[in-house]
């Protein structure tokens, strides 16, 4: 089977731009979940989508959203762009997801620059 | 609210070295589920093991094996005859059933493993 395969792999942006980034999550898995790596923050979880629907969200503002398609694939926008969000974004993709702790296989994620 | 501690930042040992790397969690849910991930230079997390609070049992896969032990709230996880190619940084995880929100990892900061020749 293939993996979590996400685009672009890598991305500048310019302040106050927005951006969408891309998931598609390994064939039958339902379940996408959105994760954000920095050198202060670590890595912190900003969403989930299963079965089109937003099911967890993580403590990020408004300008951090998501959306997941009938086909599992999953996209994450970005609006208003600011120094901060400069992150590699790592996106997950499970079978079952938030209803049994299923394990989560990554994607090697979308780097993100913001100048 | 759930915490994972990693207090080794970063561990540099020769190769064939043993090495064990601590996790310690903190949780108000009698469920939940322990992970460790890898994560080599090329950024992608790797998934390694999953545990879930009701199975304490240790457990080996070649060379890596994991004390889980939930009177000290701690999931070590240790490789034995460490390699070069074992160099990565190393995450424990931790998700809580409650309210089906298993999918959200909250990660430790990770454990830099650094395996020279």
């Amino acid at each position: 089977k293939a993996g979590v395969t996400q685009t672009p792999r890598y991305l500048i942006k310019t302040r106050g731009q927005q951006v969408t980034l891309s998931c598609s999550p390994i064939s039958g898995h339902r379940s996408v979940s959105w994760y954000q790596q920095t050198p202060g923050q670590g890595l912190q979880f900003l969403f989930e989508y299963f079965s089109e629907t937003q099911r967890n969200k993580g403590n990020f503002p408004g300008r951090f959203s998501g959306r997941q398609f009938s086909n599992s694939r999953s996209e994450m926008n970005v609006s208003t762009l600011e120094l901060g969000d400069s992150a590699l974004y790592l996106c997950a993709s499970s079978h079952r997801g938030g209803l049994a702790g299923d394990e989560q296989y990554f994607g090697p994620g979308t780097r993100l620059t913001v100048t | 609210a759930q915490k994972v501690t990693q207090a080794q930042t970063e561990i540099s040992v020769v190769e064939k070295e043993d090495v064990t790397l601590d996790c310690v969690y903190e949780t108000r849910d009698t469920t939940y589920y322990l992970f460790w991930y890898k994560q080599p230079p090329s950024g992608e997390l790797v998934f390694l093991i999953r545990r879930n609070s009701f199975d304490e049992q240790n457990e080996i896969s070649g060379r890596y094996s994991w004390n889980f032990q939930k009177s000290t709230s701690s999931f070590n996880f240790t490789i034995t005859a460490s390699q070069v190619v074992d160099s990565a940084v190393y995450f424990c995880a931790l998700s809580e059933a409650r309210g089906g929100t298993a999918s959200k990892l909250t990660f430790g900061t990770g454990t830099r493993l650094q395996v020279t020749l």
